[in-house]
């Protein structure tokens, strides 16, 4: 059964503390992973999408990466405004065939303090 | 990426009552999903919303309890039916375009009393 984990639950950080999420997988043939930023309140806003191992997506202060197992979201010098629940998810193949099913983790809640 | 709204945001209501919550997206879309969201839990895959045929549910959830239609490609609804405090929860909507990847409505919030 597909699974993904994520660790830490929450995460506190200083302003400029760069640091990092992760997300452990397991999927019958990987199609992709994605990365979700969540406010509260609000639904999750798409950030990147992985497609194979050694990958990586950069946007701002935010950095993405795939192996195998797991995928990374590093933090560089985070602001405030960085502050939410991050996201990931997976989606495999289901019987060999496709599927538009994503399975979530329950996210790390990341507070940036100033 | 498509922009898309749901109606309501929130809502309160009764024990064995039934509120239907309307996804709007702008433009049209291939595919439309419905997910749940309870507290403290991942994101759940309910159903996918089929323009023109029934929806396709996942494992634990039925049309007798979560029926969804989709008229067209820009619209769909999701009917939370007698309803129970356990169905308090966020509520999603979500369309697929071209790739992979889904974007998501801004959620409904349910609470059952």
């Amino acid at each position: 059964e597909d699974q993904v984990t994520q660790s830490p639950e929450a995460l506190r950080l200083q302003e400029g503390e760069s640091s990092s999420l992760n997300c452990s997988y397991t999927v019958s043939g990987l199609r992709g992973l994605f990365w979700y930023r969540q406010d509260p309140g609000k639904g999750p806003e798409f950030l990147f999408t992985l497609y194979s191992a050694g990958e990586e997506k950069e946007k701002e202060r935010l950095k993405a990466t795939l192996t195998k197992k797991e995928s990374f979201l590093h933090i560089t010098a985070p602001k405030p405004e960085d502050s939410a629940t991050y996201l990931c998810a997976v989606l495999g193949l289901l019987y060999g065939g496709a599927t538009n099913k994503l399975i979530f983790g329950t996210g790390t809640l990341l507070a940036v303090q100033p | 990426s498509a922009v898309i709204s749901q109606k309501p945001s929130r809502d309160i209501c009764q024990r064995g009552t039934s509120l239907t919550i309307q996804c709007q997206v702008d433009s049209q879309v291939t595919m439309m999903f419905w997910y749940r969201q309870q507290p403290g839990q991942s994101l759940t895959l309910i159903a996918t919303a089929n323009q023109g045929s029934e929806a396709t549910y996942e494992s634990g959830f039925v049309i007798d309890k979560f029926p969804i239609s989709r008229p067209n490609l820009t619209f769909s609804t999701l009917t939370v039916s007698n309803m129970s405090p356990e169905d308090s929860s966020i509520y999603l909507c979500s369309v697929k375009q071209v790739g992979y990847e889904q974007y998501f409505g801004p959620g409904t919030r349910l609470t059952v009393t």
